[in-house]
């Protein structure tokens, strides 16, 4: 059971190249979230999608795009890197229940755009 | 989503109980209480939630105040592991809109061996 694994670890990219963070989760649940984390900062949600089908948008949702392939995969794509996206991204899977919500979080893909 | 307050840092000493405290004074009667914490290098974590009452589980201990404008998590015996940033974060259901997680600064811990 691996829980929330992403791909890459680690990008570099020049100002302008477009890129694709891969996120999936075992635990079949519904809802999945895309975060970003910038040096001594909290979290700030990107993305979310409740359910399988659905997308929207989160505080900073500007340079994104989302794609919910399936139940189990929620991407992240970049169509235009900027220096403003160096950032450590998380994704996250939850599913709610009447006692609450637990959010499992991914190791994280540490991106930098020179 | 109300608000939460909390200390930047604090420091403890190995195999000591540590209390993290959490004020959330403008709290909604159906907001829950959630910790989570991020260890160097990782995704945060989910430690414990509550509503009204104590609750216990094997990472810790969450206390909240009757009037629910404060809750403090306590973590009995403090490790070198335990070294991380605490965020108290409050949730309003229902869940299945959106779990948006607000992140605050939290409050980072040290452990001293």
């Amino acid at each position: 059971n691996a829980g929330v694994t992403q791909t890459p670890k680690f990008q570099v990219l020049k100002t302008g190249q477009s890129m694709t963070l891969q996120c999936a989760q075992d635990m079949n649940h519904n809802s999945m979230y895309w975060y970003r984390q910038d040096p001594g900062m909290g979290l700030r949600l990107i993305y979310y999608s409740a359910s399988e089908g659905t997308t929207d948008k989160g505080e900073v949702p500007n340079g994104y795009n989302v794609s919910r392939l399936n139940k189990r995969e929620f991407s992240l794509r970049l169509e235009s890197a900027a220096p403003s996206q160096t950032s450590v991204y998380f994704c996250a899977s939850s599913e709610a229940s009447l006692r609450g919500e637990t959010q499992y979080f991914g190791p994280g893909t540490r991106l930098l755009v020179l | 989503d109300a608000k939460t307050t909390q200390p930047n840092s604090m420091e403890s000493n190995e195999e000591e109980p540590v209390h993290l405290p959490c004020n959330h004074s403008t709290i909604s009667g159906t907001d829950y209480i959630h910790w989570y914490r991020q260890l160097p290098s990782q995704g945060p974590e989910y430690v414990i939630h509550g509503l009204t009452s104590n609750v216990n589980n094997r990472m810790a201990s969450l206390a909240i105040a009757e009037d629910r404008k404060s809750s403090t998590l306590i973590l009995h015996r403090a490790t070198l592991r335990d070294a991380a940033v605490y965020y108290c974060i409050l949730r309003d259901p229902p869940y299945n809109q959106g779990g948006k997680l607000i992140f605050g600064q939290g409050t980072e811990l040290s452990v001293k061996p």
